[in-house]
């Protein structure tokens, strides 16, 4: 099973600045078979990464995902209001697809 | 617009089955691989169980992780267009919120998620 550790646990920033999100695989994700999700209080999750850098529909342009092998990335250019919430990733190079722990990204 | 609809969740005793619905709107629910997600109070994602569709996919093989293998059952029903979680032997660490999701490798669009409560 591949582990996913997320960092940092908690991330502190305001609006308009730069967030950078970890995602470390315990072993190497081929082909870039990695996600990346938000879930805001209440709500299930969004798709907003595939295929490691891909976006999916619908999702503002300054949310952008990249890596390879074991490390992964999301970066959001300039925060906004409502991206403030916790961000998952998820493998599914190998079964059992899992998820990392979260990272929380709340307003300071 | 793809739309997911979660049901049949509740509170059911230790050993207890429970059988969840995900009604979906917008899509011909056979044709994609769907899959079931769930997420413990205050807990993290866990993915429990997916079928695949007729488009890409071998039109119905199953998977499930070894926590759940057994002892879940996903199935679909074409005519209503809904898909199914059959939980039997049920345990406290099911105690969860089950989401229903479009895909196989990631979860392109979620339903609301229904709360499973496994007490005495």
């Amino acid at each position: 099973e591949i582990v996913l550790t997320q960092s940092p646990g908690t991330l502190s920033l305001s609006p308009g600045e730069r967030a950078t999100l970890s995602c470390r695989a315990s072993q190497s994700v081929t082909s870039t078979s990695l996600a990346w999700y938000q879930q805001k209080p209440g709500q299930a999750p969004r798709l907003l990464v595939y295929g490691a850098s891909s976006r999916a529909t619908g999702i503002p342009g300054r949310f952008s995902g990249s890596g390879s092998g074991t490390d992964f990335t999301l970066t959001i250019s300039r925060l906004e209001p409502e991206d403030f919430a916790v961000y998952y990733c998820q493998q599914y190079a190998i079964s059992p697809k899992t998820f990392g722990q979260g990272t929380k990204l709340e307003l300071k | 617009e793809v739309q997911l609809l979660e049901s049949g969740g509740g509170l059911v005793q230790p050993g207890g089955s429970l059988r969840l619905s995900c009604a979906a709107s917008g899509f011909t629910l056979k044709n994609y691989a769907m899959t079931w997600v769930r997420q413990a109070p205050g807990k993290g994602l866990e993915w429990v169980s997916t079928i695949s569709g007729t488009i890409g996919g071998s039109g119905g093989a199953t998977y499930y992780p070894d926590s759940v293998k057994g002892r879940f059952t996903i199935s679909r029903d074409t005519s209503e267009n809904t898909l199914y979680l059959q939980m039997s032997s049920l345990r406290a660490e099911d105690t969860a919120v089950y989401y229903c999701a479009k895909g196989n490798n990631f979860a392109e669009a979620w339903g609301h998620g229904t709360l499973v409560t496994v007490s005495s």
